[in-house]
């Protein structure tokens, strides 16, 4: 089947400007994942979703970033007033994880964000 | 906080040879911990699993060791190719509110030359 799917695959982005990135999960995968990769760097969590709930935003760096998943499938980061330290590769994952238990992670192949 | 470390940060080895990967991390109360390997400009593909519970896990050419009381995980690769030249990181999960956060260290690059 489909793994995860993710676009844009490159953004260029003017500083102060809003920005979407989408991520289509594998079919069936209850949670998911948003990470971001600096240069260099291992990933670092910004937020997760069970089905349409955030059960966590804990890593999100400031409110300009938001993260939705209203029917539990498709979800959106959306940053908004993008600023130069934005710029970093966005990684999805998906995991048939449940609640407090965790399952293997299957990551997308990431939208790398350059904020000019 | 868990904090991941994986050392070295870079290697660089002729082909055919074996040779191991280190990753540590400081809380010990993990649910498990996954082995990924990243090409550059590309995704992460996951390589092994470990649970908490399991000691080592094996597929093909690697071999995922965990020693959960001491902190450590080893990545063996046995008789390396030129192929295997990535970047390989190691996540660990932890339990009930952190189970989806994963913690990664800043992953080895591994050359390997024909």
């Amino acid at each position: 089947g489909a793994g995860v799917s993710q676009s844009p695959r490159y953004k260029v982005a003017k500083r102060g400007q809003d920005v979407a990135l989408r991520c289509d999960p594998i079919s069936g995968h209850v949670s998911l994942f948003w990470y971001q990769q600096a240069l260099g760097q291992g990933p670092e969590f910004l937020t997760y979703f069970q089905n349409e709930a955030q059960l966590d935003k804990s890593g999100l760096p400031s409110d300009r970033f938001f993260a939705e998943r209203p029917e539990g499938s498709v979800s959106t980061l959306k940053i908004q007033r993008t600023q130069q330290e934005d710029s970093a590769v966005y990684l999805c994952a998906s995991s048939a994880a449940r609640t407090g238990v965790a399952y293997e992670q299957y990551f997308g192949p990431g939208t790398r964000l350059t904020v000019t | 906080k868990q904090e991941v470390t994986q050392i070295p940060a870079a290697l660089s080895v002729p082909e055919g040879e074996n040779l191991v990967l280190n990753c540590s991390f400081t809380d010990s109360a993990i649910y498990n911990l996954q082995w990924f390997r990243q090409d550059p400009g590309k995704g992460l593909t996951s390589l092994l699993l470990i649970q908490s519970s399991q000691r080592e896990q094996t597929s093909g050419r690697l071999n995922a060791s965990l020693d959960k009381s001491s902190g450590r995980s080893t990545l063996y690769i046995a008789a390396s190719q030129p192929g295997d030249s990535a970047t390989y990181l190691c996540a660990v999960n932890g339990w009930g509110t952190n189970a989806g956060k994963s913690t990664f260290g800043d992953g080895t690059t591994l050359t390997v030359k024909p």
